[in-house]
């Protein structure tokens, strides 16, 4: 049982070059979720979809985009990366969005030059 | 805006003993608290789940509760073993105007459980 799989664990790239994360969940769950985490600010909630075709901004969600066009998978692309987004990104998914669990991948490092 | 605390930042204890780990958050207005352990270079693993109507949660050596009114939050963890060290986070869901908001974490706790 896979759970959420995050692809690829570790990427660097260079200012200014796009790239996108990819999240995978077999569980059958409505609700995605993309976060990144930083030292000394916690989790944070980029963007998030509650079903098939939709998504929704969470907290942080400037110079990201995403893309649920699979119930299974969740997209999260970086148009333009930039140095301040340099971080670790964890994709979670949950089968309710109040009253379940969320489910987290093991996360990508990714790294701005 | 929602802010979630946990006290203390890093916690080591010797093996055997129980120990408490604390969260706060500043609005009551919640639908549940959950409690994540993070091991290092890994994702979150939930381990409790306390809905706002509920009071506590067990599982194992593991006890959580929840005082909505107070904004507090306790994990208790029964005589401890050194596959406990990771990093416990606790997070809210709090609800607005438009329904549901997203999980606000905490910045966690570093347990270090020393054999």
């Amino acid at each position: 049982n896979a759970g959420v799989t995050q692809t690829p664990k570790f990427r660097v790239l260079k200012t200014g070059q796009s790239m996108t994360l990819l999240c995978a969940q077999d569980m059958n769950h409505e609700y995605m979720y993309w976060y990144r985490q930083d030292p000394g600010m916690g989790l944070r909630l980029i963007h998030y979809s509650v079903g098939e075709g939709t998504t929704a901004k969470g907290e942080v969600p400037d110079g990201y985009n995403v893309s649920r066009l699979k119930k299974q998978n969740f997209l999260l692309g970086l148009e333009s990366a930039a140095p301040s987004q340099t971080s670790v990104y964890f994709c979670a998914s949950s089968k309710g969005y109040v009253f379940q669990p969320q489910h987290f991948g093991d996360g990508t490092r990714l790294s701005i030059l | 805006k929602q802010e979630v605390t946990q006290i203390p930042a890093a916690l080591s204890v010797p093996e055997g003993e129980n120990l408490v780990l604390n969260c706060s958050f500043t609005d009551s207005a919640i639908y549940n608290l959950q409690w994540f352990r993070q091991d290092p270079g890994k994702g979150l693993t939930s381990l409790l789940l306390i809905q706002s109507s509920q009071r506590e949660q067990t599982s194992g050596r593991l006890n959580a509760s929840l005082d909505k009114s107070s904004g507090r939050s306790t994990l208790y963890i029964a005589a401890s073993q050194p596959g406990d060290s990771a990093t416990y986070l606790c997070a809210v869901v709090g609800y607005s105007g438009g329904g549901a908001d997203g999980l606000t974490f905490g910045k966690g706790t570093h347990l270090i459980i020393q054999p």
